[in-house]
């Protein structure tokens, strides 16, 4: 039940794109297509984004993406807005758990 | 409206005993598993437990498994943490949260409940 490991920072100016990848093993992100992640501002609950690794809920914007390759899930950001500025995590299912990712703090410069 | 709201937190002494709610609403509780996930304070998320739609297939991190009972009550729309032998390590905001698919993800959070374990 090691954590994901996420990048502790990623930045970027408005209108660019910003990716976050999310690494861990064949025994979660490598075996199951259950990636999630989730947005979290300062003083708030997390909000998911993107669930079976590239889904996106209703109501979150399509510059929202997500993909994976082998143990390594990615979430891109394009277009930058001021209000994605937030902590992201990705989790996964593990089978008898679940396990989430150390978080990427996006700053927009 | 789906809405989760916690409540039991508080402050206790280490070695000390909480029990959190998460009331539901807005939603048909029973077909859905429910969690709770941790945050300390400036940390990250982790998950703590989870329970199915039935009350009888449940799992725990192993920080707090034999510590921990996760348990719900479908005819009040509740789930409920049961914690018992606190450690300073266990002060964190605790999360409820619905799960998609058994536990496949998360699509509601409540606001959550913050735990204080300190002496």
């Amino acid at each position: 039940q090691s954590a994901l490991t996420q990048p502790p920072s990623a930045s970027g100016s408005p209108g660019q794109s910003v990716t976050i990848s999310c690494t861990g093993t064949s025994r979660d992100v490598g075996h199951y297509d259950y990636v999630s992640w989730y947005q979290q501002h300062p003083g708030k609950a997390p909000k998911l984004m993107i669930y079976e690794v590239s889904k996106r809920p209703s109501g979150v914007p399509d510059r929202f993406s997500g993909s994976k390759s082998g143990d390594t899930a990615s979430l891109t950001v394009s277009g930058l807005q001021a209000e994605d500025e937030a902590d992201y995590y990705c989790c996964s299912y593990a089978g008898s758990s679940n396990v989430f990712g150390t978080g990427t703090k996006v700053t927009v410069l | 409206e789906v809405q989760l709201v916690e409540s039991g937190g508080g402050l206790v002494q280490p070695g000390g005993s909480l029990r959190l709610s998460c009331a539901a609403s807005g939603f048909t509780f029973n077909p859905y598993w429910m969690h709770w996930v941790r945050q300390a304070p400036g940390k990250g998320l982790v998950w703590v437990s989870r329970i199915d739609d039935g009350g009888s297939t449940i799992t725990y991190a192993d920080s707090v498994k034999g510590r921990f009972t996760i348990s719900r009550d479908n005819a009040k729309d509740t789930l409920y943490l049961q914690m018992n032998s606190l450690r300073a390590e266990d002060t964190a905001m605790y999360y409820c949260a619905r799960g998609i698919g058994g536990a496949r993800h998360f699509d509601y959070w409540g606001q959550g409940a913050l735990v204080t374990v300190s002496s």
